[in-house]
């Protein structure tokens, strides 16, 4: 079946940029849209945005000056960058699947801890 | 941004009780409403769809109802698996929103 796995390191130093990457696997990323979620330590979940695998993407109006998804068909892989980050940044980063013909994520990845510090 | 409110934001009840968890949106939401499961270190799971619609796979112990600004979640007989934290999403506007979390917890 199909299934989603976040990568990317773990520590990110501030004012740098984060980098994640979600890898699908045992699917075609094509025809769907991929989102991703970060939950803070202790906080609510907040969807960071969500990208169509033709490469259209919606970010969150809070972090829309810094961030960027994109998505790589050839590799079946979409990404997320998130520039600039501070403390407030660090989180569990999630990716997940938008339902096909529904509004809502029907699938997603474990999670990685992103930590910020110098 | 649409803001999304649970409760309660955490309960403990035991096995075979019937658990309600209700999600109350800003404004009118219609039924733009999910609800998923999530456990430390696994991946969160869609449990209910558009308010009331049963996710395949998941069981039909779950179910979930409203419509407009006020949802429920309901557990009908509470299992030892189910201790969890629910939460609540609204997709009717972007941002997408989640409420805070309902933490489960098995007595």
């Amino acid at each position: 079946q199909v299934q989603l796995q976040e990568s990317g390191p773990g520590l990110v130093k501030p004012s740098e940029t984060l980098s994640l990457t979600c890898t699908v696997s045992g699917g075609s990323i094509s025809n769907y849209y991929w989102g991703w979620v970060r939950q803070p330590p202790g906080k609510a979940l907040e969807c960071v945005g969500y990208i169509y695998y033709s490469g259209s993407a919606n970010y969150n109006p809070s972090l829309k000056s810094r961030v960027t998804i994109s998505v790589d068909t050839s590799t079946n892989q979409f990404s997320l960058k998130l520039n600039s980050v501070t403390a407030a940044d660090a989180a569990v980063y999630f990716c997940a699947r938008v339902a096909y013909g529904g509004w809502y994520f029907d699938l997603w990845g474990r999670g990685t801890l992103v930590t910020v510090s110098s | 941004d649409i803001q999304m409110t649970q409760s309660p934001s955490s309960l403990s009840a035991s096995v075979g009780d019937r658990v309600t968890i209700t999600c109350r949106a800003s404004q009118s939401i219609t039924s733009y409403l999910h609800w998923y499961r999530h456990e430390p270190g696994k991946a969160p799971n869609l449990l209910i769809h558009t308010a009331s619609n049963l996710q395949s796979g998941v069981p039909s112990r779950f179910s979930g109802g409203g419509s407009g600004t006020d949802f429920t979640l309901t557990i009908s007989t509470l299992q030892p698996e189910d201790s969890a934290t629910y939460y609540c999403q609204q997709t009717y506007s972007t941002p997408w929103t989640f409420g805070q979390g309902t933490r489960v917890e098995i007595k």
